[in-house]
């Protein structure tokens, strides 16, 4: 069975501070990708990692991909108040019937003033 | 808006009752996937479709939660026998074939069971 694992679950960080979420995953897949969620929303999609290596940047956020480490990262640079939310990755399982997303535990950023 | 689209948006029951939610998928998606997502959590995999078959279902999906899709266009989850513990947020999400994969979620439908 997929196994997601985001870290950390929490994060307090500083406005104009960078920082780091990890996700680990268990079996083989190349395709991975981490959504935002804000409290009582739904997900939105924010990055899609379709191969080894890929890199994804949108404003202070930047997403990459390592397949062979099973490893993705979403690097926050110069954090701000309006980057706090639930962030989760999930990742691609291709089944016999075709494909579904496993999603990790979700890390919770709260950015300080 | 052209988005995925669910309701109710919250529905309270007492246990015991039967509840269904609805979700009109994005229109040229042909796949369509239920999650369920309780507080602090990621969400969890029920069921998905495409078209109109069922081609998966999590074990989470007891004897009690059906879903279906029959023309392959909206899809209905109806909960019977409702539980505390069915108390979750049920979100639907779609998806097209071929495509990259990434999901599209609607706003969810929030069930408390007291």
């Amino acid at each position: 069975e997929l196994k997601v694992e985001q870290n950390p679950l929490f994060l307090s960080m500083q406005e104009g501070k960078n920082y780091t979420i990890y996700c680990n995953y268990s079996t083989t897949s190349d395709r991975l990708y981490w959504y935002r969620q804000d409290p009582g929303k739904s997900l939105e999609s924010l990055f899609v990692l379709l191969s080894n290596g890929a890199v994804k940047q949108e404003g202070r956020l930047m997403a990459s991909l390592d397949t062979k480490a099973r490893l993705s990262t979403l690097h926050i640079t110069a954090a701000v108040h309006d980057l706090s939310a639930t962030y989760f990755c999930a990742v691609d399982m291709i089944v016999t019937s075709g494909s579904r997303l496993t999603f990790g535990e979700g890390t919770q950023l709260t950015v300080n003033p | 808006d052209t988005g995925v689209s669910q309701n109710p948006r919250h529905k309270i029951t007492k246990r015991g009752q039967n509840v269904t939610f609805r979700c009109d998928p994005i229109s040229e998606h042909n796949r369509l996937y239920w999650y369920r997502q309780t507080l602090g959590q990621g969400p969890e995999f029920l069921t998905y479709f495409q078209n109109e078959a069922q081609l998966e279902k999590s074990r989470l999906l007891s004897d009690r939660f059906s879903a279906e899709r029959p023309k392959g266009s909206f899809s209905t989850l109806e909960i019977q026998r409702t539980e505390q513990g069915d108390s979750a947020m049920y979100l639907c999400a779609s998806s097209q074939t071929g495509g990259p994969g990434e999901l599209f979620f609607g706003e969810g439908s929030r069930l408390t069971v007291l």
